[in-house]
């Protein structure tokens, strides 16, 4: 649908393959990052959410790394299915504020 | 729970006429967010309230824009008068403790 960017950066994935999506966070005072998923149509779903004092946090199929020294969020899926198609965001906050920053957005696409 | 609410889920209007966009929250929670999204910008935070009370409308564009919010369980986005530019998708969302939004499916508008 027409509510996700046709410039966003796409990371194409073989079905079955695991899918890596990578962001860079902008405030280094930011200690809370959540990553949302953004099907066509519909508004973005929270999928999974890591503190600054953790690096590493797991989910059903999914896991989030934080690399604060380079300020650095990935999301890694693991066996990627059909169902994972959609645009991917990583949004960051502080756990002092009450407004989270969405960063652009990563489109992924499974290939058959 | 229904999630939150949003309506309508598409408006065509003319430019100069005034819309208004509908939310309503999930039960219980105490924060509500109204964002905008749009292939040039992403999803931006245009206001946001914490039990009924705007705290920041500084990503309201202008003086067109106003939001309310009367009681816990209701707030609206309204544009006066419209303008193409303003076409997008916009979204609300409510939290517990500005943790872990929820957001409603969008309202997509068309300014012609």
């Amino acid at each position: 649908g027409e509510s996700v960017g046709l410039h966003l950066p796409t990371l194409s994935v073989q079905e079955g393959d695991n899918s890596i999506i990578n962001c860079a966070y902008s405030n280094s005072a930011s200690d809370y990052f959540i990553w949302y998923k953004q099907e066509s149509g519909k508004g973005p779903q929270f999928i999974i959410d890591i503190r600054s004092n953790m690096d590493k946090r797991q989910g059903q199929r999914v896991t989030v790394l934080l690399n604060k020294t380079v300020k650095h969020l990935s999301l890694q899926i693991a066996a990627t299915q059909p169902g994972d198609s959609a645009v991917y965001f990583c949004a960051e906050t502080s756990l002092r504020d009450d407004k989270i920053i969405f960063g652009k957005g990563t489109r992924l696409h499974i290939l058959p | 729970d229904a999630g939150v609410i949003q309506s309508p889920r598409h408006e065509v209007t003319e430019m100069g006429q005034e819309v208004t966009l509908r939310c309503k929250p999930i039960s219980g929670h105490d924060y509500l967010f109204w964002y905008r999204q749009t292939m040039m910008r992403g999803l931006e935070l245009l206001i946001y309230f914490n039990n009924n009370v705007p705290i920041d409308d500084s990503g309201m564009p202008e003086d067109r824009f106003s939001a309310k919010m009367p009681n816990a369980s209701f707030s609206t986005l309204k544009i006066q008068p419209s303008e193409p530019r303003d076409s997008a998708v916009y979204f609300c969302a409510s939290s517990e403790r500005a943790r872990g939004y929820t957001f409603g499916s969008g309202t997509r508008l068309t300014v012609v």
